[in-house]
C-alpha cells in the first residue's frame, strides 16, 4: 500500500515562530502536494512538486514556501507563523504522469498558531 | 473555468436507510469527477471516479454515483447507511486530464449516522 507519513500530527507554534512540516511517501511518487483545509472551506492547494528541486505555487501560496530536496520527501515551510495559518495541512502524492486525480493522502498536520 | 458545489454541508441519516449526497458541477470541458472520504482525524481516501466511462460507477464500500450531463450533478449514493460510513465527504472535479494541480474541491458533506 501507498503510504504518505505527516511526521507531525499536532503542533502549536507561537506567532513569528518558523515552522517546518514534513512529508514523505514510500511509493516513488514524483508529484507531492500540499494542501490547507479549513471548515466550510474544503481543501486548497498551497504548492506541488513534479520533481526535485521543482516547484509550483497553487491557489495560496501566500506566506509559505516549500521544499523538495529528494524525491520523497516535500516540506512546507512557513517562514513567519501567523494565527491565520492555523488550520489543518495536508499532503498529497501520485504517480508520474498520473491523469486519474487520484491522489494519496497522508492523515494532516493540525496547526494552531498562538 | 471549473466548480464543484455540494448542496448539503450536513446530512443526517439513520442507520440502515439510504444515504444520498449531493454534487453539482460547472465545467467548460468534459469532466474527471471523484468522491474523496475522510473519516475523523484521517487523510482522504479515494471512495470512486468518473472519466468518461460508464456514468454509473461503483466504488469502495458500497458506494455508487452516477454521473448526469444533462444535469451537471454527480451524486454518491449507497443503499443503506452503517455507522462506519460516517466521515466528511468530498466532490472532486477535474478538466486537466485529472492532474492533481487541475482538481477543484467542494467544500465537503459532513454525514452523520443515527443508531
Amino acid at each position: 500500500d501507498v503510504k504518505v507519513t505527516q511526521s507531525s500530527r499536532y503542533l502549536v507554534k507561537r506567532t513569528g515562530e518558523k515552522v517546518f512540516l514534513e512529508c514523505v511517501q514510500d511509493m516513488d511518487h514524483e508529484n507531492m502536494f500540499w494542501y490547507r483545509q479549513d471548515p466550510g472551506l474544503g481543501l486548497r492547494l498551497i504548492y506541488f512538486s513534479y520533481d526535485v528541486k521543482m516547484k509550483e505555487k497553487g491557489d495560496i501560496p501566500e506566506g509559505y514556501s516549500v521544499s523538495r530536496e529528494k524525491k520523497e520527501r516535500f516540506s512546507l515551510i512557513l517562514e513567519s507563523a501567523s494565527t491565520n495559518q492555523t488550520s489543518m495541512y495536508l499532503c498529497a502524492s501520485n504517480p508520474p504522469r498520473a491523469n486519474t486525480g487520484e491522489l494519496f493522502f497522508g492523515e494532516g498536520s493540525r496547526l494552531t498558531v498562538l | 473555468a471549473q466548480s464543484v458545489t455540494q448542496l448539503d454541508s450536513h446530512v443526517s441519516v439513520s442507520e440502515g436507510t439510504p444515504v444520498l449526497l449531493r454534487c453539482n458541477y460547472s465545467s467548460s470541458y468534459s469532466p474527471s469527477l471523484f468522491w474523496y472520504v475522510q473519516h475523523p482525524n484521517k487523510g482522504l481516501q479515494l471512495l470512486l471516479k468518473y472519466t468518461s466511462a460508464a456514468t454509473l460507477v461503483k466504488g469502495i464500500n458500497g458506494f455508487e454515483a452516477e454521473f448526469k450531463k444533462s444535469e451537471t450533478s454527480f451524486h454518491l449514493t449507497k443503499p443503506s447507511a452503517h455507522m462506519s460510513d460516517a466521515a466528511e465527504y468530498f466532490c472532486v472535479v477535474s478538466v486537466s486530464g485529472g492532474g492533481a494541480d487541475g482538481l477543484t474541491f467542494g467544500k465537503g458533506t459532513h454525514l452523520i449516522i443515527q443508531p
